[in-house]
């Protein structure tokens, strides 16, 4: 069965460590390969699409990259601001349907 | 009014009552989903209506019954719901033809089935 798998479930960095997250998938020929933010109490908020090996994202602190069979959310120096829960996702068909990950859920503490 | 709305936020309903979950959209946008959040678990699938038609119906249960009636409006209806469908749902549109893939999620309508 064609999963995304996201490790690890939970992280707690200090304000400024830099770490990443993983996104892993079993399909082949990924049609397109997406990153969401959702803070608690709301809707999943995007973020980035990557479609090729080799492809990198960024925006502010985060960045985003992918290979042939996992992505990686880079967080350099981070805030605050910047817990909330990560989640990766993969368009399974047409008419935009995305598979999700169970997310990581990011704390980063002052 | 702008992005996607969904109403009400929350919803405590008993096994046998019947409820309507309520999505707008002012995007323009002409898809629209049905997404289950369950606690430490995935989003889940549910539907997926493009230009007002119905093209995804991912396995789920009789008691959910989704109805569009146009490109702007998505509701989700409830009838004899399990405790086990407590749980967020999530609206989100798009435009279908659009290559970033990107969804616009409203915030949620929280359901407790008791």
């Amino acid at each position: 069965e064609d999963q995304v798998t996201q490790s690890p479930e939970a992280l707690r960095l200090q304000e400024g460590e830099s770490s990443s997250l993983n996104c892993s998938y079993t399909v082949s020929g990924l049609r397109g390969l997406f990153w969401y933010r959702q803070d608690p109490g709301k809707g999943p908020e995007f973020l980035f699409t990557l479609y090729s090996a080799g492809e990198e994202k960024e925006k502010e602190r985060l960045k985003a990259t992918l290979t042939k069979k996992e992505s990686f959310l880079h967080i350099t120096a981070p805030k605050p601001e910047d817990s909330a829960t990560y989640l990766c996702a993969r368009r399974a068909g047409g008419y935009n349907k995305l598979i999700f990950g169970a997310g990581t859920r990011l704390a980063v503490h002052p | 009014e702008t992005g996607v709305t969904q109403t009400p936020r929350h919803l405590v309903m008993g096994m046998t009552n019947k409820k309507s979950l309520k999505c707008e959209q002012h995007l323009g946008h002409n898809a629209m989903y049905w997404y289950k959040q369950s606690a430490k678990k995935p989003l889940e699938l549910m539907f997926v209506y493009s230009l007002e038609e119905r093209v995804e119906n991912n396995s789920v249960p009789s008691r959910f019954s989704p109805e569009c009636p146009n490109s702007s409006h998505l509701f989700l209806h409830l009838h004899t719901l399990q405790p086990e469908d407590s749980a967020l749902y999530l609206c989100a549109s798009s435009q279908v033809d659009s290559n970033t893939g990107e969804l616009f999620f409203g915030e949620g309508s929280r359901l407790t089935v008791l």
